[in-house]
C-alpha cells in the first residue's frame, strides 16, 4: 500500500521560509493529485493547495489567503513533493499535512502523511 | 466560498449508542463531493465517506453518511471505544476546498 512519509519537525524564526516534503512508496504516487493541508493547535483543518500529476504538468492552485506565500512542487524522479511557506509569523504554528487526491481534482483524500509539526517563534 | 458548519460542537455518548453527526454547507452542493473523516489526537485525518454515503476502504458499515442539498449527516451506528475522536466533514468539489470545523465525539 502507497505510504505518505514526511520530514520532520522544525523551529523557524518569525519572517523565515520552511519546506516540508512527502515522500511516496510508489511511483503512482506521480499520477495521482497531492494536496497540502495544515492544522493549528487545537483548530480545524484548513487547506493550503493542491499540485497536479506529471501528466498534467504539475499546475498549482493555492487557497487565496496563502497565494502570494506557498508554492507547492513535486519531484518525479524522487516520488515526493515540497510545500514551501514564507514570511512565516506565529499564526504558522501548525501540523502540516500531505494528503492524497485522485486522479481528477475533485476528489476526496484518500491517503494522508503522518504531518510535519512547524513551529514558528521569535 | 464553501462554508460548513458541524454541529454539535461536541457530543458525549457510551460504547453502543448511536451518534448522529450534521454538516450544514452555506449554499447547496452537489453531494458528490461530500466527504467525512475522523481524526484521532495526536494522528492524521482518515478517510471515513466520500461522496456523500460512499464507505472508504476497510471502513465497517457502522458509519454511514447520507444528505443532499445543503445539509449532510454522519451516522455511526453502534459506538465502538474507537470511534470517540473528532469527526470533520470536506467539501472538495471547487477551489477553495474546505473543511467544517470539526464535531468533538467524547465517552
Amino acid at each position: 500500500q502507497m505510504l505518505l512519509v514526511q520530514s520532520g519537525a522544525e523551529v523557524k524564526k518569525t519572517g523565515s521560509s520552511v519546506k516540508v516534503s512527502c515522500k511516496s512508496s510508489e511511483y503512482a504516487f506521480n499520477y495521482r493529485y497531492l494536496h497540502w493541508v495544515r492544522q493549528a493547535p487545537g483548530q480545524p483543518l484548513e487547506w493550503l493547495g493542491w499540485i497536479t500529476p506529471f501528466n498534467e504538468n504539475s499546475k498549482t492552485n493555492y487557497a487565496q489567503r496563502f497565494r502570494d506565500r506557498v508554492t507547492i512542487t513535486r519531484d518525479r524522479s524522487k516520488i515526493s513533493s515540497h510545500m514551501e511557506l514564507s514570511s512565516l509569523t506565529s499564526d504558522d504554528t501548525a501540523m502540516y499535512y500531505c494528503a492524497r487526491g485522485g486522479i481528477g481534482d475533485r476528489s476526496a483524500f484518500d491517503m494522508w502523511g503522518q504531518g510535519s509539526m512547524v513551529i514558528v517563534s521569535s | 466560498e464553501i462554508l460548513l458548519t458541524q454541529s454539535p460542537g461536541s457530543l458525549s455518548l457510551s460504547p453502543g449508542e448511536r451518534a448522529i453527526l450534521s454538516c450544514r454547507a452555506s449554499q447547496t452542493i452537489s453531494d458528490t463531493y461530500l466527504a467525512w473523516y475522523q481524526q484521532i489526537p495526536g494522528q492524521a485525518p482518515r478517510l471515513l465517506i466520500f461522496g456523500t454515503s460512499n464507505r472508504a476502504t476497510g471502513i465497517p458499515d457502522r458509519f454511514s453518511g447520507s444528505g443532499s442539498g445543503t445539509d449532510f449527516t454522519l451516522t455511526i451506528s453502534r459506538l465502538e471505544p474507537e470511534d470517540f475522536a473528532v469527526y470533520y466533514c470536506h467539501h472538495y468539489g471547487s477551489s477553495p476546498i474546505t473543511f467544517g470545523q470539526g464535531t468533538r465525539l467524547e465517552i
